[in-house]
């Protein structure tokens, strides 16, 4: 079946406006996971989801980020008033069972968001 | 909290030699999961192998093996015999079992891995 999608693949933001970013989870997924990754760095947690519920925002840098999974599916990650250094590759993943049993997450493409 | 640590940035081999990639983990928990992923040029990262932590056993799997040890908090990954498409970085990540938590992984900071034909 189809992977964990992504979009758009590239995004170049002026500074100060408002992005949103998508990802689109596995069929089934229960779970499902945003990260950002720095140039050169790896991947840091943002927030979780499991199902619909938000159980942990506790990655986001600033009020200025906000998630959403209104039907448990489809997921949109919101940056409010960007700035440079909300530049960096933000990666969604999602995997199988809730967060108190383990599966493998698996990786989207990543959304390359560039602040000018 | 947990931390993840891979000290080597770059590594440079020729076709068909083996190569090992170190990380080093800490956490003050007692059950947790350990994983090697690969991220080739494209982006994606993809899942290549998991321990828990009551597992000690090392393994091969083709031509990927690591060697888990507890006592020096390492789980290094290697490499047989190294193909051209092998080029890509590797990240080391650690998740925690704790309770009420998310299984969020905690990643290195990645091994740029080039094998040169």
């Amino acid at each position: 079946g189809a992977g964990v999608s992504q979009s758009p693949r590239y995004k170049v933001a002026k500074r100060g406006q408002d992005v949103a970013l998508r990802c689109d989870p596995i069929s089934g997924h229960v779970s499902l996971f945003w990260y950002q990754q720095a140039l050169g760095q790896g991947p840091e947690f943002l927030t979780y989801f499991q199902n619909e519920a938000q159980l942990d925002k506790s990655g986001l840098p600033s009020d200025r980020f906000f998630a959403e999974r209104p039907e448990g599916s489809v997921s949109t990650l919101k940056i409010q008033r960007t700035q440079q250094e909300d530049s960096a590759v933000y990666l969604c993943a999602s995997s199988m069972g809730p967060h108190n049993s383990y599966n493998e997450q698996f990786f989207g493409p990543g959304t390359r968001l560039t602040v000018l | 909290a947990q931390k993840v640590t891979q000290a080597q940035t770059e590594i440079s081999v020729v076709e068909k030699e083996d190569v090992t990639l170190d990380c080093v983990y800490e956490t003050r928990d007692t059950t947790y999961y350990l994983f090697w992923y690969k991220q080739p040029p494209s982006g994606e990262l993809v899942f290549l192998i998991r321990r828990n932590s009551f597992d000690e056993q090392n393994e091969i799997s083709g031509r990927y093996s690591w060697n888990f040890q507890k006592s020096t908090s390492s789980f290094n990954f290697t490499i047989t015999a190294s193909q051209v498409v092998d080029s890509a970085v590797y990240f080391c990540a650690l998740s925690v079992i704790s309770s009420g938590s998310a299984r969020q992984l905690t990643f290195g900071s990645g091994t740029q891995l080039t094998v040169l034909p």
